[in-house]
């Protein structure tokens, strides 16, 4: 399985503010995918994040507020953009595997961020 | 449109004894099943996952799950559960087909207690 580190592990933000977080992967995925998990709920995908084109959102989210990079194939960051406290939440990355386990995601460990 | 159910929030049970976790799904489609579970402050884990062939799948932990085409389910379960295994349990669905991408698909979510 992929070794998938997330920074920062966890922050506390002003409203107002932007957080960018960072998805480093050990190896080279093709897909990667962004997912929030507000507080006792289910995770839902915001993104997935293209190699050298722009990210594809899903309903419900916008690259205004969730900018996505992707410079290339193991790393990706994923800003949150003028938070407010309905932002607090759960972001994690996740990847694709490839060869045997290819139809499996792994996950980071998350960011856990809450905005005051 | 893809949908996952798990109609339990929360599952208690005593050591030793067998747990069950369950899960409904919703697909147009043929579907791939998968089980994640997530300790406090930690990201999600891969437990197992349904592919093709076999109805029982053998995972991570000693944790298995049963396809069941007919109606549409695919329970995690244990038959002797341990203290450790107190989680949340994610269950989580995506089509096969090319064209729907990987989105994963998330249930709600079922928090297990085991107690000594």
């Amino acid at each position: 399985s992929a070794v998938i580190s997330q920074k920062p592990s966890r922050d506390i933000c002003q409203r107002g503010t932007s957080l960018t977080i960072q998805c480093q992967v050990d190896s080279q995925v093709t897909m990667m995918f962004w997912y929030r998990q507000q507080p006792g709920q289910s995770l839902t995908l915001i993104a997935t994040a293209n190699q050298g084109s722009e990210a594809t959102y899903e309903s419900g989210f916008v690259i205004d507020k969730f900018p996505i990079s992707r410079p290339n194939l193991t790393f990706s960051t994923l800003t949150v953009s003028n938070m407010s406290p309905e932002d607090s939440s759960i972001y994690l990355c996740s990847v694709q595997a490839s060869g045997e386990a290819k139809n499996i995601q792994y996950f980071g460990a998350g960011t856990r961020l809450s905005v005051l | 449109a893809q949908s996952v159910a798990q109609p339990e929030d929360q599952v208690n049970v005593a050591e030793g004894n067998p747990l069950t976790v369950k899960c409904t799904y919703s697909v147009s489609g043929n579907p791939y099943l998968f089980w994640y579970v997530q300790y406090p402050n930690r990201g999600l884990q891969f437990l197992l996952k349904y592919i093709t062939g076999d109805n029982l799948v053998k995972g991570s932990y000693g944790f298995e799950a049963e396809f069941n085409k007919s109606q549409t389910s695919f329970h995690l379960k244990k038959p002797s559960a341990l203290v450790s295994d107190s989680a949340l349990y994610f269950c989580a669905v995506r089509l096969q087909i090319k064209a729907a991408g990987n989105k994963l698909t998330f249930g709600g979510g079922t928090r297990v207690l085991v107690k000594p």
